[in-house]
């Protein structure tokens, strides 16, 4: 089945950094590929989506591009703020399923 | 306004109870999703539906069961079979394609006494 690894956290910036979180996966077929956040207490939300090669999803300043050839999604924001502390999970989805990795946790410090 | 609400979003149980979650849409979602959320463990599913009066186990089944009688409703049992459910459980929903995204509730947190 389909599986993924994403960078282990828990990852504490300050205010205005520059963000990466790495993901790769596996997966048969040609899935989709999602980033979801989730805030304390709360459901995921979707934050940005890619459904094939080289197309690059964006949101809320976040973005991530889909390489096939790594088979990767790196999420990555070019300055970050106290409000996107959370955690967020990659997905390659196939097959009517989302795969989902542990989660990073991301605490961003003012 | 439309969207995934799931009650109640704390419940409490004691051991060998048997205790329903539910899961209502009114997105007009065709596919319908039960997550189990345990701390540094991402989320694995438990069961999944993609049309009314038909459901697949997911990756988690043993000791849950599901009924899908209704489109807007995807009620999940957790069983007295369940050895360790203590955990946070997330509902979805999507159009049904094969890739299309998955709209979450903001989840029933389950503790057994």
């Amino acid at each position: 089945g389909d599986s993924v690894t994403q960078m282990e956290g828990p990852v504490t910036l300050s205010e205005e950094a520059f963000l990466t979180i790495n993901c790769t996966y596996t997966a048969t077929g040609y899935p989709s590929l999602f980033w979801y956040v989730q805030y304390p207490g709360e459901g995921l939300q979707l934050l940005l989506k890619a459904t094939k090669a080289d197309d690059k999803g964006s949101n809320k300043g976040f973005e991530a591009t889909y390489r096939k050839e790594t088979t990767s999604f790196h999420l990555e924001k070019g300055s970050v703020q106290v409000s996107d502390s959370a955690v967020y999970f990659c997905a390659p989805g196939s097959n009517y399923k989302l795969t989902f990795g542990k989660g990073t946790l991301l605490t961003v410090n003012p | 306004d439309g969207g995934i609400t799931q009650s109640p979003k704390y419940l409490f149980r004691k051991e060998g109870q048997n205790v329903t979650l539910s899961c209502e849409q009114n997105l007009n979602h065709d596919a319908m999703y039960w997550y189990r959320q345990d701390p540094g463990q991402g989320l694995r599913l438990i069961y999944y539906s993609q049309i009314v009066n038909d459901f697949q186990k997911g990756d988690i089944a043993e000791g849950y069961s599901v009924s899908r009688e209704k489109k807007e409703s995807f009620p999940l049992t957790v069983t007295s079979a369940q050895k360790n459910p203590t955990a946070f459980y997330l509902c979805a929903s999507s159009l049904g394609g094969v890739q299309d995204t998955q709209y979450f509730g903001p989840g029933t947190r389950l503790t057994v006494l």
